[in-house]
């Protein structure tokens, strides 16, 4: 049972180019987060969906966009890539609780820099 | 807007010291709270949680925290820290009538725990 898997683990871009970060899950959750962590700011929320075909914005969603075609899967893609995008973002999951009393599995995290 | 406070955000302790984690929220409504932890390398894992019940929780690891309603206050405590406790540790709430099961972390607090 791998649980949450991000792929690519590490990356370096440079400014203006774009990628696609992977998360892949196989615990069957609904819901799914993409978060960004920063030095002395925690973790904010980019994005995060409730089900397969849905999206929402969370906290931090400008210069980032996401797909959940399939629902094991939650991508995150950045279309022109800017330094102040260099962070460690990690994706979670977690099933749909009752009030959102739901636990979030986190994957291992992806840092990116970008020159 | 809702946040998550965490007071410190460098502690050092020598082994068998008592460890006491302040985290504040501003949100007047039910919640959820959570403690995660990140050790060194790692993704982050969930230390406790709290939904309903009694307001003095139990983790893993010898970790316990007290939920005070009146005083928006979710705080960590351990009686006495070993050098393996050596981590980051982050609150979350996540509010319930939000029902997507999102989190607003906190800052993040650094712990250092001296052999």
């Amino acid at each position: 049972n791998a649980g949450v898997t991000q792929t690519p683990k590490f990356r370096v871009l440079k400014t203006g180019q774009s990628m696609t970060l992977l998360c892949a899950q196989d615990m069957n959750h609904e819901y799914m987060y993409w978060y960004r962590q920063d030095p002395g700011m925690g973790l904010r929320l980019i994005h995060y969906s409730v089900g397969e075909g849905t999206t929402a914005k969370g906290e931090v969603p400008d210069g980032y966009n996401v797909s959940r075609l399939k629902k094991q899967n939650f991508l995150l893609g950045l279309e022109s890539a800017a330094p102040s995008q260099t962070s460690v973002y990690f994706c979670a999951s977690s099933y749909a609780g009752q009030g959102g009393a739901n636990v979030l599995t986190f994957g291992a995290g992806s840092r990116l820099t970008v020159l | 807007a809702q946040s998550v406070s965490q007071h410190n955000h460098h502690v050092i302790l020598s082994e068998a010291a008592s460890l006491e984690l302040g985290c504040n929220y501003s949100y007047g409504g039910t919640v959820n709270l959570f403690w995660y932890v990140q050790y060194p390398g790692q993704h982050l894992q969930l230390l406790l949680k709290y939904f309903s019940g009694d307001p003095l929780v139990k983790g893993i690891k010898g970790f316990e925290a007290e939920f005070i309603k009146s005083k928006f206050s979710f705080n960590l405590r351990k009686p006495s820290v070993q050098w393996s406790d050596t981590a980051e540790y982050f609150c979350a709430v996540n509010p319930y009538s939000s029902n997507t099961g999102k989190l607003i972390f906190g800052q993040g607090t650094t712990l250092q725990v001296k052999p």
